[in-house]
């Protein structure tokens, strides 16, 4: 079946700093849907981005990912940590019309001044 | 526009005692519907699906149960909790229009099992 991997546990960031986390897939087919949540203390998660697009770069709230299909990934990053993005970030991929998507572990961003 | 309500907002419950929380979604008709659980500090867990009414396919089940007897309510249920379901639950839609579509996640309940 579908899978995703992602940037283990923890990633702590000093302000100012650039992000990135890592998300690659596993899938059969050829037409994966890749997101990004977030989700941020005692909240729901929320989305992020969003993307089918091989080699198109996705952007929102100052955070960009770009779909690889040819190293099946789909890493989040953005130029410059905010405190405020100190929150728990899943990727999750839709593949073959299956209606249940599959979620990465979770990574752990904590931005500290 | 829709909205996602869950009930309740929060659950003190006994180890052994029964349990139901409940989600609804309105403005969106024929959704498709998930339940999740998060342990304090942990990660998302899928436990059902359902992408019509009277149909519930289980992820993992952890003991629980769910129910779609409207086409806008899911129902996550069990008999006797334990103490290993504490934690916050989760309820998204989202609509029925294949892999393209995000996940809209309600508030959540959070339920501690004493």
């Amino acid at each position: 079946g579908d899978s995703v991997t992602q940037t283990e546990g923890l990633v702590t960031l000093t302000e100012g700093l650039p992000v990135m986390l890592n998300c690659t897939y596993q899938t059969i087919y050829s037409n994966p849907f890749l997101f990004w949540y977030v989700q941020h203390l005692n909240e729901s998660p929320r989305l992020l981005l969003k993307s089918f697009t091989d080699n198109k770069r996705t952007e929102h709230q100052g955070f960009h990912a770009t779909l690889h299909k040819s190293s099946s990934s789909f890493h989040l990053q953005k130029s410059s940590a905010q405190l405020s993005d100190s929150a728990l970030y899943y990727c999750a991929l839709t593949s073959g019309g299956n209606y249940k998507p599959t979620f990465g572990k979770g990574t752990s961003l904590v931005v500290h001044p | 526009a829709q909205t996602i309500h869950q009930w309740p907002v929060a659950e003190i419950k006994a180890v052994g005692s029964p349990l139901s929380l409940g989600c609804t979604i309105k403005g969106k008709s024929s959704p498709n519907l998930y339940w999740y659980w998060q342990a304090t500090g942990g990660t998302l867990q899928q436990l059902f699906y359902s992408i019509t009414v009277g149909q519930v396919e289980s992820v993992v089940q952890l003991n629980l149960s769910a129910s779609r007897p409207k086409d806008d309510q899911f129902i996550l249920s069990t008999e006797k909790l334990l103490l290993s379901h504490s934690g916050f639950y989760l309820c998204a839609w989202s609509p029925g229009l294949g892999d393209y579509a995000e996940q809209f996640f309600g508030p959540g309940t959070r339920l501690t099992v004493l």
